[in-house]
């Protein structure tokens, strides 16, 4: 079946637009992650939504950042006023449940630049 | 933040050598994941070992856990030019629902 999309797969923005960042998890998958990783780092969570509970937004770094998702489905991220530290590769995951006994399957991700 | 440390960082091995690399966490932990990524794109998922769990393997790659030290190895048995990639351990803590990764090892294997 299908993987983990994301869109676009690059993004360029000039400093100070806002940027919407997409994400279609695996059909059935009712936990979604978004993640961020700069260059030759690790992965730093961002937040993450399981079912219809409230999402985790703990690992958002500004209010400048916010997400949404429908239902199990679709998610979007969006960063409102980027700045040049915002640049790096945004990855979505999902799983079947939220939780660590739960393999995560990754999107190819986005990469943000902001000039 | 993250919890998972990876060391050695960075490992340049011939093909056919074995890989090996650990990861170091601080809480305790229900289960620890491995998980590559090749060229700054998606991770994919290696293998999983749960806390009550010291060994465990998959193809050529094998996982040990030692819980009392808080820290997990991933061994590559005889590389190949394919598996250079970045290497990522990943913790999943006791009341917590997201895994913190660590930083990875870049593992580089010379044809």
């Amino acid at each position: 079946g299908a993987g983990v999309s994301q869109s676009p797969s690059n993004k360029v923005t000039e400093k100070g637009k806002d940027v919407e960042l997409r994400c279609d998890p695996i059909s059935g998958h009712t936990a979604l992650y978004w993640y961020r990783q700069r260059l030759g780092q690790g992965l730093e969570f961002l937040i993450y939504f399981q079912g219809n509970s409230a999402p985790d937004k703990s690992g958002l770094p500004s209010d400048r950042f916010s997400a949404e998702r429908t239902g199990e489905s679709v998610s979007t991220l969006t960063i409102q006023r980027t700045q040049q530290e915002d640049s790096a590769v945004y990855l979505c995951a999902s799983s079947w449940l939220a939780g660590g006994a739960y393999e995560q399957y990754f999107g190819p991700g986005t990469r943000l630049t902001v000039t | 933040s993250q919890q998972g440390e990876e060391d050695p960082q960075a490992l340049s091995i011939q093909e056919g050598e074995n890989a090996t690399m650990n990861c170091s966490y601080k809480t305790s932990i229900n289960n620890l994941q491995w998980y590559r990524q090749n060229s700054g794109r998606g991770l994919v998922h290696l293998i999983l070992i749960r806390s009550n769990e010291r060994e465990k393997h998959s193809g050529r790659l094998r996982v040990t856990l030692d819980t009392s030290k808080k820290s997990s190895s991933l061994l590559i048995t005889a590389s190949r030019a394919a598996d250079t990639a970045s290497y990522f351990c990943a913790t999943a803590p006791y009341g917590n629902n997201r895994l913190a990764f660590g930083k990875g090892n870049q593992v580089v294997v010379i044809p």
